[in-house]
């Protein structure tokens, strides 16, 4: 069964504390790993797609990077405005054209000023 | 673009009811998603369809209809609704061949 696992649940940073946010997944035949910013009350907004090991995409201060069995979203300098849940998904190959996305249950950033 | 919208933003039902969620999209994406996102559960697939007259089932389709008649719409049926249907709700779409989701805002649904 796939799986998706992020951590940690919660994270509190303080402005312009980098840190990482971590992405575990268990996925037959990987097709991609997504990273979406979801802020509250509105629907998740996506940041990055990432199709193979070793692959890095970066956008202003967040840059995300995979491995065979994990995922990573680093926070370079956060601002304020950076707060938000980040999830992760992973789609496998499935039997199906479609194929199947499996989200993990997110990342709860809170950045203080 | 108003890329994929979703009415309405907020409906409260009694037990029993029926509703029907609507989704559109302007981008001529082949395929389209509908979710529930319910606390620490994550979002969970419903239904999806990868063309006009086209759907399939997901992880939780149980109490749940969809058609696509249009490539541009994917309404979300609930026939007799129960409490455990109260959740947040998403609409999706992307392209065939990639892998890349666009959502919509989410519609909070209320079933008392």
């Amino acid at each position: 069964e796939d799986q998706v696992t992020q951590s940690p649940e919660a994270l509190r940073l303080q402005e312009g504390e980098s840190s990482s946010l971590n992405c575990s997944y268990t996925v037959s035949g990987l097709r991609g790993l997504f990273w979406y910013r979801q802020d509250p009350g509105k629907g998740p907004e996506f940041l990055f797609t990432l199709y193979s090991a070793g692959e890095e995409k970066e956008k202003e201060r967040l840059k995300a990077t995979l491995t065979k069995k994990e995922s990573f979203l680093h926070i370079t300098a956060p601002k304020p405005e950076d707060s938000a849940t980040y999830l992760c998904a992973a789609a496998n190959a499935g039997g199906t054209s479609y194929g199947k996305l499996t989200f993990g249950q997110g990342t709860i950033l809170t950045v203080h000023p | 673009n108003a890329g994929v919208t979703q009415t309405p933003k907020f409906q409260v039902l009694k037990t029993g009811q029926s509703m029907t969620l609507q989704c559109a999209q302007d981008m001529n994406h082949e395929y389209m998603s509908w979710y529930r996102q319910d606390p620490g559960m994550g979002l969970r697939l419903i239904h999806y369809s990868v063309g006009a007259g086209i759907t399939d089932q997901g992880e939780v389709p149980n109490g749940y209809n969809v058609s696509r008649s249009t490539t541009e719409d994917f309404p979300l049926r609930l026939l007799s609704a129960a409490p455990s249907q109260t959740s947040v709700y998403f609409c999706a779409s992307r392209l065939a061949g990639q892998e890349t989701q666009y959502f919509g805002p989410g519609t909070r649904l209320l079933v008392l």
